[in-house]
């Protein structure tokens, strides 16, 4: 089995702080999704990395893919309240596609105003 | 352009009756996948879907729990003689076709099962 594991689990920080949250497993990912699930909703995708070493860039938000791709980082620069939220990374297991996704853990954000 | 619609939001059923979830996919999707998520934790994947087959149900229980996605109408997620533990809250998500490929799933808002 494929375990991604996220760390820190929760987080909580005033608001204008940077942050980083980490995604990792023992095991290579074909890619790695990373998504934001509100309280009440379902989890919303925020981008797909797929080439190792890949940096992605979402306004304040960064992603990177490691260069063995087996973890991922998302960095939040000047955090907002609206940050808030649970952060999941997740991917195809090997052999699979998207048809099939282990997700991460959690990482649970909470900014401050 | 409507997103994935699952109902009910909110189910309440006692020990040992059933529950049936139902998932609409995003228009022009035929790829179902449903997902537990028990409180404070990630999504388990049970089940992938297209119109009239089970492509992967290697997640779901193998008793009291099935899964269907007819020609017609929603995808249905069915759990029989429900227990306490079934307690979660249960998404869908929807795809293009996406069998090895790297098409995004869009997921529905959730159904939150409670059992008493």
């Amino acid at each position: 089995t494929q375990l991604l594991e996220q760390s820190p689990q929760f987080l909580s920080i005033q608001e204008g702080e940077n942050l980083t949250v980490y995604c990792n497993s023992s095991s290579v990912f074909s890619s790695l999704q990373w998504y934001r699930q509100e309280p009440g909703e379902g989890p919303v995708l925020l981008v797909t990395v797929v080439t190792g070493g890949e940096v992605k860039k979402l306004k304040r938000l960064t992603f990177q893919f490691g260069d063995a791709r087996k973890d991922s980082s998302l960095h939040i620069t000047a955090a907002q309240p609206g940050d808030t939220g649970l952060y999941l990374c997740a991917g195809p297991p090997r052999g699979f596609g998207n048809e099939k996704l282990t997700f991460g853990t959690g990482t649970r954000l909470t900014i401050i105003p | 352009n409507a997103g994935v619609m699952q109902n009910p939001r909110h189910l309440v059923r006692r020990r040992g009756q059933e529950a049936r979830l139902r998932c609409s996919p995003m228009k022009g999707h035929s790829h179902v996948y449903w997902y537990r998520q028990l409180p404070e934790e990630g999504l388990k994947f049970m089940v992938y879907l297209q119109k009239e087959n089970i492509i992967d149900e290697s997640g779901m229980p193998k008793e009291r729990f099935s899964a269907e996605f007819p020609k017609e109408g929603p995808s249905i997620l069915r759990i029989q003689q429900v227990v306490r533990g079934d307690s979660a809250a249960y998404f869908c998500a929807s795809s293009l076709s996406n069998r090895g490929g790297n098409q995004p799933q869009h997921f529905g808002d959730g159904t939150r099962l409670s059992i008493l």
